[in-house]
């Protein structure tokens, strides 16, 4: 299958920061990329879905501006926690998409924030 | 309604044993059915995917029923290492949604 690297794996922030979460398609192109966030024994929730060089496309519910996605290349996608607070604490895990997708989901490791 | 709901598990059972797990969807428009395998605290990664014709993997078998839009997993001959939480995936119009996922544990 296809490899979906992401990074960091753990982060541990203060409360008013902001954090940054890369996800890298290594071996394929990445035309789209999803965006997922999950909380303990809950299943996984889409944030956004992203396509390169367009604007990412956000579920209802979720910021905007506290959540920004970029798409710049096609084989690179990050997502920017602003202004980080200790709800915003939880798994994020981004997966990708290339031009042949059939529907079945590559994720990344997943990042484990942690805001103090 | 969630638009993909699963067993609420765990299910707790001993090696060995056949297992089995259901997944509902409510989108009629659903085009593709996956289940995924999550270890703790880890990425969830493809198991296997879902068709009507049913889908065997080993000792996995997977299975659709689009009329009754519900989605199946058996797992045969229980090993230690099937421990996990099994996701059913529904995608359609270009993104998937989750079940809540069911947590088996299997024990010697």
């Amino acid at each position: 299958g296809a490899v979906v690297s992401q990074h960091p794996s753990r982060v541990i922030c203060k409360s008013g920061t902001s954090v940054k979460i890369e996800c890298r398609s290594l071996d394929f192109q990445a035309t789209t990329m999803f965006w997922y966030r999950q909380f303990p024994k809950k299943s996984l929730m889409l944030m956004a879905t992203s396509n390169e060089g367009s604007k990412a496309t956000y579920e209802q519910g979720v910021e905007k501006d506290k959540f920004l996605i970029n798409h710049a290349s096609l084989t690179l996608s990050t997502l920017t926690v602003t202004s980080a607070h200790p709800e915003d604490s939880s798994f994020y895990i981004c997966s990708a998409t290339g031009t042949r997708h059939t529907g079945e989901l590559f994720f990344g490791e997943g990042s484990r924030l942690t805001v103090l | 309604r969630k638009e993909v709901e699963q067993d609420p598990g765990p299910f707790n059972v001993p090696e060995g044993a056949t297992v089995a797990f259901n997944c509902t969807y409510s989108n009629s428009a659903s085009q593709s059915f996956f289940w995924y395998r999550q270890d703790c605290r880890k990425e969830p990664k493809l198991l296997m995917s879902v068709y009507s014709s049913g889908n065997e993997d080993g000792r996995f078998t997977a299975q659709l029923n689009r009329a009754s839009q519900y989605i199946s997993l058996l797992i045969r001959d229980s090993k230690l290492s099937d421990s996990a939480t099994y996701l059913c995936a529904v995608e359609g119009a270009g993104k998937s949604t989750f079940g809540d996922g069911t947590t088996l544990t299997v024990k010697p």
